[in-house]
């Protein structure tokens, strides 16, 4: 079966430096990876996609997110985090096969100024 | 503002009641997905309806069940409540055809809060 799994539950950032999130996946082929930010008391908010092509792929808010198929990966980055960007974000995978999103459980992020 | 509409926006009851939570998906979508997410379990996928049929199952409880509409809204509707069963319940909606089927779009939410 298909996971998804961060293993950062946490994870604290002055305002102004790089950001990494890590996020792993199980599944034989290539899934269909996303990233979501959901912010205190809202909905999760789609932050970028990986269907298929270039392995590095941009998304809104200054993030960007590397697929790499031979380590199950498809960290989140950003080079320069801002205050507004602490919120908790979930990696998600879907199937060629089944429209469900599987989450991650989540990194939280916090953003010291 | 992702287009994806939910009411209300809070909930409380108690137990062995039944409640019913609505979405609005956006305009021109045909699916409708629903999760929970809570502290245990996070985010866990119910259910996904396809232009009014049932298309997809996941750890959905018997006590729950949804459906959709002709207009494409969808119910989802809570009964004998637990206190477990207190959530946030989200409801998602996917264009259709070729792999833009697969990004989906989240409403606010609706907070249960079993008592």
């Amino acid at each position: 079966a298909q996971s998804v799994t961060q293993p950062d539950i946490h994870i604290t950032v002055s305002e102004g430096a790089s950001l990494e999130l890590r996020c792993n996946y199980s599944y034989g082929a290539t899934p269909y990876l996303f990233w979501y930010v959901q912010s205190p008391g809202q909905g999760l908010q789609l932050l970028l996609k990986y269907f298929s092509g270039d392995t590095l792929v941009q998304g809104i808010k200054g993030f960007e997110a590397e697929f790499k198929r031979s380590q199950s990966s498809f960290n989140l980055r950003k080079p320069s985090v801002h205050w507004s960007d602490a919120a908790e974000y979930f990696c998600a995978v879907a199937t060629y096969n089944t429209d469900k999103l599987i989450f991650g459980t989540g990194t939280r992020l916090q953003v010291f100024p | 503002d992702s287009g994806v509409t939910q009411t209300p926006k809070h909930l409380i009851t108690a137990t062995g009641q039944r409640v019913t939570l609505r979405c609005s998906p956006r305009s021109g979508d045909l699916s409708v997905y629903w999760y929970q997410q809570s502290l245990d379990q996070g985010l866990q996928f119910l259910i996904q309806y396809y232009n009014g049929e049932e298309r997809a199952k996941g750890n959905i409880l018997e006590r729950f069940s949804a459906q959709q509409f002709p207009d494409l809204h969808s119910e989802l509707n809570l009964s004998s409540l637990e206190l477990g069963d207190s959530a946030l319940y989200f409801c998602a909606s996917s264009p259709s055809g070729g792999v833009s089927s697969y990004e989906q779009y989240f409403g606010p939410g609706t907070r249960l809060t079993v008592t």
